[in-house]
């Protein structure tokens, strides 16, 4: 039972453009939604996170968007730069008191100089 | 720099025989998980520690054991790996609910 599902595996973006990686979850429980980036031989690193009560949030390049009533939320990069290019995971926690994190199956982005 | 080290990067172990892999942190945080992460997989939650409070996740085997013997130090024992252990397994922390976790860069674990 996969909770959270990131639909495309991998995604090709022409550098300067937009990127939008988009996650769906099923667990109206959740109320915590965060993105990893990940590059080869690393761990996941942190990139950006957004709360239930909020429906956007921004740091610097990154955007995340979230529709609660979609159950739907979206990672958007502009401009898209080479060093982007990883795969990113996204990931949901909820009910108050819960830590744990339900992560998705990761999107690959490649971004084309 | 505070961050969450993982040791071995690469371990090879043998059928059947029993391997620990660890994890430390300098970021004083107070939870420390462990995930086991197969290519093009979601990295799956074991069990994590909060403080002392060990939480097994459901579906773990029995075959893994964790230990904390204090805030900065976590330990993966894998008492009779089989040819489905071999994985990514990574080691992270944070501060508790409604925080981001942060990750070591996992140990690849490879069965012969």
């Amino acid at each position: 039972d996969q909770q959270v599902k990131q639909n495309s595996p991998s995604l090709s973006v022409q550098e300067g453009r937009i990127s939008i990686l988009n996650c769906d979850y099923t667990n109206s429980m959740f109320d915590y939604f965060l993105w990893y980036k990940k590059y080869p031989a690393e761990g996941p690193t942190f990139l950006i996170s957004i709360s239930s009560i909020k429906d956007k949030n921004e740091d610097g390049r990154f955007t995340v968007f979230l529709n609660k009533s979609a159950k739907h939320l979206s990672l958007h990069i502009v401009p898209s730069q080479p060093g982007d290019s990883a795969v990113y995971f996204c990931a949901a926690s909820g009910d108050f008191g819960n830590e744990k994190l339900t992560f998705g199956t990761g999107t690959r982005l490649t971004i084309i100089p | 720099d505070a961050m969450v080290i993982q040791n071995p990067r690469y371990q090879v172990t043998q059928f059947g025989k029993p391997v620990t892999l660890s994890c430390s942190q300098t970021l004083n945080h107070n939870v420390m998980y462990w995930y086991q992460q197969k290519s093009s997989q979601a990295p799956k939650l074991l069990f994590h520690y909060y403080d002392k409070d060990f939480n097994n996740e459901a579906d773990t085997p029995d075959n893994f054991q964790s230990r904390r013997p204090n805030t900065s130090f976590c330990f993966l024992d894998i008492r009779s790996p089989g040819l489905g252990d071999a994985a990514m397994y990574l080691c992270a922390t944070s501060r508790g609910t409604g925080q981001p976790q942060h990750f070591g860069d996992g140990t690849r674990l490879s069965i012969l």
